[in-house]
């Protein structure tokens, strides 16, 4: 079974500084996607990074890199260069890839809550 | 525009009701799925469809039912409501093979039951 683990508490971080928001994963599945989500305060979900399971390189967007360690099944989201719009909850999820498509469950975290002070 | 539409955005609904929430995409997705969001719980999955004609349970399906009606619908029924219902749900929609695209979320629906 797919499990998502974000313990850290409310996080803080000063303006222009970098945070990293971490995530642990544990799945049997051998092809898998790890992605992380951002909900502002008016509750719509923004895709922000996608790392596949195969992937070699740690993926990056803009300011979002992602720190993946496949063999201690971490996927931390890391945001360099702080702005007072990074405050808002991140979400991290995996979704199954097998190749078939048959099992295609995304399952997502509890979600860490990033505040940024000026 | 290209998404994820939910409907109703807001539902205030008696204990015992019934209800269906509505979700369709227009991105040729195959893949669909409902989730509830409650504070401090994150995003749990309710239900979901790897492809038209197919469904499987997710986290909390327990008081829902849910119909993949096309490659483009999946609704989920509340049958009869009750307060531990109330939430904000979400739908979502993903492919495989185009994972750097992310899972597309339409923008939930506020659902209050008294």
């Amino acid at each position: 079974a797919q499990k998502i683990t974000q313990t850290q508490p409310g996080m803080f971080v000063q303006e222009k500084e970098a945070v990293t928001l971490d995530c642990t994963y544990d799945t049997s599945d051998q092809s898998y996607g790890l992605f992380w989500y951002k909900q502002p305060s008016s509750g719509e979900m923004i895709f922000l990074i996608y790392q596949g399971s195969y992937d070699e390189q740690n993926a990056t967007e803009g300011r979002y890199s992602l720190n993946f360690q496949k063999a201690r099944k971490s996927a931390n989201l890391v945001i360099s260069a702080s702005q007072l719009g990074d405050s808002a909850m991140y979400f991290c999820a995996m979704r199954e890839e097998s190749f078939t498509g048959a099992n295609s469950k995304l399952t997502f975290g509890k979600g860490i809550t990033l505040s940024v002070r000026p | 525009n290209a998404g994820v539409t939910q409907t109703p955005k807001f539902q205030v609904l008696k204990t015992g009701q019934s209800m269906t929430l509505q979700c369709a995409q227009d991105m040729n997705h195959n893949s669909m799925y409902w989730y509830r969001q409650d504070p401090g719980m994150g995003l749990r999955l309710i239900y979901y469809s790897a492809s038209e004609g197919t469904t499987d349970k997710g986290e909390v399906p327990n008081g829902y039912n849910v119909s993949r009606l096309n490659k483009r619908e999946f609704s989920l029924r509340l049958e009869s409501a009750a307060p531990s219902q109330t939430s904000v749900y979400f739908c979502a929609s993903s492919e495989l093979g185009q994972g750097s695209l992310g899972a597309f979320f339409g923008q939930g629906t506020r659902l209050t039951v008294v």
